[in-house]
């Protein structure tokens, strides 16, 4: 089974910190991924990455940076938590080339609190 | 820019019933996939079933099928038989076919509920 683990499932941040969100994927997946999801409004794609070192701006990328040294790992970046960041948030990993099936696999979520 | 419209906010049936999510999308897009995701309350999101655009058979999943309506640009997930582990949020989902790299665009999901 493809098993996609998130550092924290809840975590409580004051504004101005600096905040990272780790998630790992066992799986080799090419792709990885980081959703937000607030109620009423769905989720929504912050940041991806096809490969180690690359990635792509999704829908709300501002406020928000990631890294991928490793390709089991990608990490979320809140440079400066606001309130307004307040949310949780999903990481999602998916296969490329001759594994793809466009299925993308989630993680438990983050539930962060900026207080 | 894709959008992917889910109408029902919340939906309530009873146990066994058959219930059917709606959601539409617009794109200009001539290949693509949608998806139904599954998140259960407290747990993980989980695919539910999922359809190739240049398909036109509809998708089915045991009890979960979908009525795909390119034309109308209509998705809907009919649900046979509910059981209360159904009870989830179900969210509808869009990708362009880029090869399988690009992130999903959702609905803003349909809480299902069902009642013993």
């Amino acid at each position: 089974d493809v098993k996609v683990t998130q550092s924290s499932r809840y975590l409580v941040k004051r504004t101005g910190e600096k905040v990272f969100l780790e998630c790992v994927q066992d799986m080799d997946h090419e792709n990885m991924f980081w959703y937000r999801q607030d109620p009423g409004l769905g989720l929504r794609l912050i940041y991806f990455s096809y490969d180690v070192k690359m990635k792509e701006k999704g829908d709300i990328p501002e406020g928000y940076s990631v890294s991928r040294e490793k390709k089991e790992r990608f990490s979320l970046i809140l440079e400066s938590a606001s309130t307004n960041q307040t949310s949780m948030y999903l990481c999602a990993s998916s296969p490329l080339g001759d594994r793809v099936t466009y299925e993308q696999y989630f993680g438990p979520g983050t539930r962060l609190t900026v207080t | 820019a894709q959008t992917v419209t889910q109408s029902q906010p919340e939906m309530s049936v009873q146990e066994a019933e058959t219930v059917t999510l709606s959601c539409t999308y617009d794109t200009s897009e001539n290949n693509y996939y949608l998806f139904w995701y599954k998140q259960p309350p407290s747990r993980q999101m989980i695919l539910v079933i999922r359809q190739e655009a240049y398909k036109q058979q509809n998708a089915t999943e045991n009890r979960f099928s979908v009525n795909f309506q390119k034309a109308a640009k209509s998705f809907s997930l009919k649900i046979s038989d509910s059981q209360l582990g159904d009870t989830a949020m179900y969210f509808c989902a869009f990708m362009t076919s880029g090869g399988g790299a690009d992130g999903l665009t959702f609905g803003k999901g349909t809480h299902l509920i069902i009642q013993p």
